[in-house]
C-alpha cells in the first residue's frame, strides 16, 4: 500500500483567500490525483497532477482556481483559490504507485471550510 | 458516459451478513473498487478486482463481479459494528483515462 499524508488536514478560510494543501506520499508514484468531496457528496476529480508538467484538469475545473504542483514523484499541492463558501469540501489527494496497477489510495482529505 | 449506482442506506444486525450492490453502465471498465469512508476520514481501499474476475475473497469481503450484468456486490461476513460507514464502489475505466468514477455511496448502519 501507500502511505499518504496532507497538511493541512482542515482549515477555515475567509471568502477571497487561497488555500495551498501538500499531499507527500512514501514512496515513488507515477499517478497523483485531486479529487474533491462536496458535504454529503461522492468524489470529484479534478486533475491529474503531472510531474515537470502542467496539470491535466477535468471539465469544470480551471487552472486559474485549482492551480496544482508537482514537482516530484512524491509530493504534490493544490491551492484552492479565491475561495468562496461554495469551495467548502474535502479535497483528497490520490495516488496510484504503477500506472495501470490497479492500486488506487486515498489521502485522508483536507476539510477546507469558507466562510 | 460514466454512471456509477448504489443504494444510499442499508442496515443490518451485529453478526449477520451485509451485501452491498452496485452497479455501473460502461462495458470498457478495467477495474472495479470498494472504498470505506468513517465519519471525519478518507477513503480506504478495502478491495478491487479485475474485470476479468468474478470473484475475489479476502477475509470477511467477498466481492461478486457480474460483468454480462455490470453488478458488482460486497459481502461482508459477520458484520460488526466497527463496519458502520458509508461504502463507495467506483470503476475505471479501459483506455488513458485514469479517473474512478464513483458511486453516491452507501451509508451502513450496523445495529446491535
Amino acid at each position: 500500500s501507500a502511505v499518504i499524508s496532507q497538511k493541512p488536514s482542515r482549515d477555515i478560510c475567509q471568502r477571497g483567500t487561497s488555500l495551498t494543501i501538500q499531499c507527500q506520499v512514501d514512496s515513488q508514484v507515477t499517478m497523483m490525483f485531486w479529487y474533491r468531496q462536496q458535504p454529503g457528496q461522492s468524489l470529484t476529480l479534478i486533475a491529474t497532477a503531472n510531474q515537470g508538467s502542467e496539470a491535466t484538469y477535468e471539465s469544470g475545473f480551471v487552472i486559474d482556481k485549482f492551480p496544482i504542483s508537482r514537482p516530484n514523484l512524491t509530493f504534490s499541492t493544490l491551492t484552492v483559490s479565491n475561495l468562496s463558501p461554495e469551495d467548502s469540501s474535502i479535497y483528497l489527494c490520490s495516488v496510484e504507485r504503477l500506472a495501470g496497477s490497479g492500486e488506487q489510495y486515498f489521502g485522508p482529505g483536507t476539510r477546507l471550510t469558507v466562510t | 458516459g460514466e454512471d456509477v449506482e448504489q443504494s444510499l442506506f442499508l442496515s443490518v444486525r451485529e453478526g449477520d451478513s451485509s451485501v452491498i450492490n452496485c452497479t455501473y453502465t460502461d462495458s470498457s471498465s478495467t477495474y472495479l473498487y470498494w472504498y470505506k469512508q468513517e465519519p471525519g476520514a478518507g477513503l480506504q481501499l478495502l478491495t478491487y478486482i479485475f474485470s476479468n474476475m468474478d470473484m475475489k475473497q479476502d477475509q470477511r469481503l467477498t466481492v461478486l463481479l457480474n460483468k454480462k450484468d455490470k453488478h458488482l456486490s460486497l459481502r461482508i461476513a459477520d458484520t460488526q459494528t466497527g463496519d458502520s460507514a458509508i461504502y463507495f464502489c467506483a470503476e475505471k475505466a479501459s483506455g488513458s483515462a485514469r479517473q474512478l468514477t464513483f458511486g453516491s455511496g452507501t451509508q451502513l448502519t450496523v445495529l446491535p
